[in-house]
């Protein structure tokens, strides 16, 4: 079975503010993917990026990087300078397994940023 | 490209009422997913359908749960009778043939039963 843990429920950071969203996953097999989504107030789930679990190169989009280690099993999110509009929720989600479609998400981490 | 389509947005009905919701995945997605999102259990899957088939419903909670899938364009979800403890978000999600790809998700239904 697969799991996604998100320990932090809500996080407020004052604009401009770095700001980390913490992901731990567990599985069994070797090869899973990884996933984040931002769920804004409006309340659709947008994609953010996927990740394999053979590629352990950090990623960077603008002021979004993520940071993926095997050795702790995490793939954490960080936001750079956030904004107002950085306000969601965001879900990391798993999937793993040849030929899964099983994705499980976490119970998600509701950013606040405060102008 | 459109993205996924549900309907409708909102849907506000009475216990015991059918409740029938609506998705059209991206074109060309050969996989489909219902989920239903509640602050109690988060985001639950109900069903996967792979090129139309019914491949996984057990996340489907009773039996007044029903989904079809008649083409590769569109999908129902039918809740009959529907009860106060349905009220969530539902969500239709499609994906591309690779098992690894990322799904892309509808706007929600927000369902509340009276």
């Amino acid at each position: 079975a697969q799991k996604v843990t998100q320990a932090q429920t809500e996080i407020s950071v004052v604009e401009k503010e770095d700001v980390t969203l913490d992901c731990v996953y567990e599985t069994r097999d070797t090869t899973y993917y990884l996933f984040w989504y931002k769920q804004p107030p409006s309340g659709e789930l947008v994609f953010l990026i996927r990740r394999n679990s053979f590629d352990e190169q950090n990623e960077i989009s603008g002021r979004y990087s993520w940071n993926f280690q095997k050795s702790t099993s995490s793939f954490n999110f960080t936001i750079t300078a956030s904004q107002v509009v950085d306000s969601a929720v965001y879900f990391c989600g798993i999937y793993s397994g040849a030929g899964s479609y099983q994705l499980t998400f976490g119970k998600g981490t509701k950013l606040s940023v405060i102008p | 490209d459109a993205g996924v389509i549900q309907s409708p947005r909102h849907e506000v009905t009475e216990m015991g009422q059918e409740v029938t919701l609506r998705c059209k995945p991206i074109s060309g997605h050969n996989s489909l997913f219902w989920y239903r999102q509640t602050m109690m259990r988060g985001l639950e899957l109900l069903i996967y359908f792979n090129n139309n088939v019914p491949i996984d419903d057990s996340g489907m909670p009773e039996d007044r749960f029903s989904a079809k899938m008649p083409n590769a364009s569109f999908s129902t979800l039918k809740i009959q009778p529907s009860e106060p403890r349905d009220s969530a978000v539902y969500f239709c999600a499609s994906r591309k043939e690779e098992s690894y790809n990322e799904q892309f998700f509808g706007p929600g239904t927000r369902l509340t039963v009276l």
